[in-house]
C-alpha cells in the first residue's frame, strides 16, 4: 500500500526554466510534509517542508504548495540549475511520529543547459 | 561538524549470514532511525531507537534488530539474511525523539546479498 505516490519517474527541464514535481498520498492522517534532494552515493538531504495547515512555503528558488483536499503536493523550482538535478523524495509524517517518514518512490530531474 | 556517519559503505554477504551496520549521528543529535531503500523505490522505515530504546518500527521482521549505545551512536543488525535484504540502508538522526526536528540522513551503506 503506497501512501504516497509520486507518479513521474523521471523530469527534464531547461535551465532557467520552471520545474514542478508532483506528489500525491493517500492518508488523510498526515499533518506534515517534506521534500527531500538525493544525489548519488549521498544520504537524502532535506529541502522544504510544510505544515496542513499552510498552503504554501517558500525558500528562495523553491516553493512547495500543498492542496489538502486533492491530497496533493508538489514543489516548484524556478529558476532550475544544473545542480538541481538530482532525484527528489516527497516525504509525509504524523505529528508525534517525527521520524517515521514515509516516502514516495521519487522522481528523478535533469536540468538541461 | 561532522554530519551523519555510516560504516562500512558496502557490504557483499551471502544468504542466511548475519550483518551489523553502523551509524554515528550528527553531532547534538539523540535519536537514530534506519531506513531501507530498495532499488527504484524510496526509503522505508525500519525503527528509531531514542534513550537507548527501540521507539517506534516500521513494518520489518523480527530479523533487523537494534542498538543504541550511550553515546547516541547505533547498530543495525540484520539475522539470517534473504536476497530481498538487498538494499541501501539510510540511516537518519535529528534531535528530542518525537519532536518535528528535521532528520539529516547519512550516505547510506549498500548491501548485497548473494
Amino acid at each position: 500500500d503506497q501512501q504516497v505516490k509520486q507518479n513521474s519517474p523521471s523530469l527534464s527541464v531547461q535551465e532557467g526554466r520552471i520545474s514542478i514535481l508532483n506528489c500525491d498520498y493517500t492518508n488523510s492522517m498526515f499533518d506534515y510534509f517534506l521534500w527531500y534532494k538525493k544525489y548519488p552515493a549521498e544520504g537524502p538531504t532535506f529541502l522544504i517542508s510544510i505544515s496542513s495547515i499552510k498552503d504554501k512555503n517558500e525558500d528562495g528558488r523553491f516553493t512547495v504548495f500543498l492542496n489538502k483536499s486533492a491530497k496533493h503536493l508538489s514543489l516548484h523550482i524556478v529558476p532550475s540549475q544544473p545542480g538541481d538535478s538530482a532525484v527528489y523524495f516527497c516525504a509525509a509524517r504524523f505529528t508525534g511520529t517525527a521520524s517515521k517518514l514515509t516516502f514516495g518512490t521519487g522522481t528523478r530531474l535533469q536540468v538541461t543547459l | 561538524d561532522a554530519g551523519v556517519t555510516q560504516s562500512p559503505t558496502h557490504l557483499i554477504k551471502t544468504r542466511g549470514q548475519q550483518v551489523t551496520l553502523r551509524c554515528s549521528p550528527k553531532s547534538g543529535h539523540d535519536t537514530v532511525s534506519w531506513y531501507q531503500q530498495a532499488l527504484g523505490q524510496g526509503p522505508q522505515f525500519i525503527f528509531q531507537y531514542y534513550e537507548e530504546e527501540e521507539r517506534q518500527r516500521g513494518n520489518f521482521p523480527d530479523r533487523f534488530s537494534g542498538h543504541q549505545f550511550p553515546n547516541y551512536s547505533s547498530e543495525l543488525n540484520v539475522n539470517a539474511l534473504l536476497l530481498g535484504d538487498s538494499a541501501l540502508y539510510l540511516c537518519a538522526s535529528n534531535t528530542g525523539g518525537f519532536t518535528t526536528d528535521t532528520q539529516y540522513f547519512g550516505p547510506g551503506t549498500r548491501l548485497t546479498v548473494l
